[in-house]
């Protein structure tokens, strides 16, 4: 069976700040990792996915998840937050053996203080 | 704006009845699937269809079914709707024909919010 594990469910950093959201995944078989965030009022919106070639994956909007399989961890980092980041973030997995079942993490709730 | 398309946007009934939400995929799209997001359970994913037929099932109740349409919308239907069922249902679509549709990026709808009485 895989699971996501998202360590937070709300964050808050200051405008310009290092944006870190944390995921830790469990997956018997090779994983595929992605990330996703949702707007208010909105679906969601691939911002990146590992699907195991590089472990370090850059995605929209500049950020950039790394694949360390030692720590079974996919976390999303950005260099300086903006205020246009607050939303909710979500961590998932799949596999190829599992076809297209994937798997959501409870999701993080980013906030940018001015 | 993902190019999928779900009616109605919101939508509000009662306990014991039926209700359709509809999607349609982006323009050559083969895949659809169907998430319900709620409160309690998170992000759940239901069904996925490809290419007219069911190819994946997730946590979908025995109440709910969908369909693929040969011109590739699709329909969830939910039936004797129960005050739980209360939910954001999303649709999503994809569709490369890649071998691996794990790896597909899934394009979001907007959402169908759910109201049950």
């Amino acid at each position: 069976a895989q699971s996501v594990t998202q360590l937070g469910s709300h964050v808050s950093v200051s405008e310009g700040a290092l944006v870190l959201l944390r995921c830790n995944y469990s997956s018997s078989v090779p994983p595929y990792l992605f990330w996703y965030v949702q707007y208010p009022n909105q679906g969601l919106q691939l911002l990146l996915k590992y699907t195991s070639a590089a472990t370090l994956v850059k995605g929209i909007n500049g950020f950039e998840a790394e694949f360390k399989k030692s720590e079974t961890s996919f976390h999303l980092t950005k260099p300086s937050a903006h205020m246009s980041d607050a939303a909710e973030y979500f961590c998932a997995v799949t596999s190829y053996s599992s076809a297209s079942k994937i798997i959501f993490g409870s999701g993080t709730r980013l906030s940018i203080r001015p | 704006d993902s190019g999928v398309t779900q009616t109605p946007k919101h939508l509000i009934t009662a306990t014991g009845q039926r209700v359709t939400l509809r999607c349609s995929p982006r323009s050559g799209d083969l895949s659809v699937y169907w998430y319900q997001q709620s409160l309690d359970q998170g992000l759940q994913f239901l069904i996925q269809y490809y290419n007219g037929e069911e190819r994946a099932k997730g946590n979908i109740l025995e109440r709910f079914s969908a369909q693929q349409f040969p011109d590739l919308h699709s329909e969830l239907n939910l039936s004797s709707l129960e005050l739980g069922d209360s939910a954001l249902y999303f649709c999503a679509s994809s569709g490369s024909g890649t071998a691996s549709h794990s790896t597909d990026t899934q394009y979001f709808g907007p959402g169908t919010r759910l109201t049950v009485l």
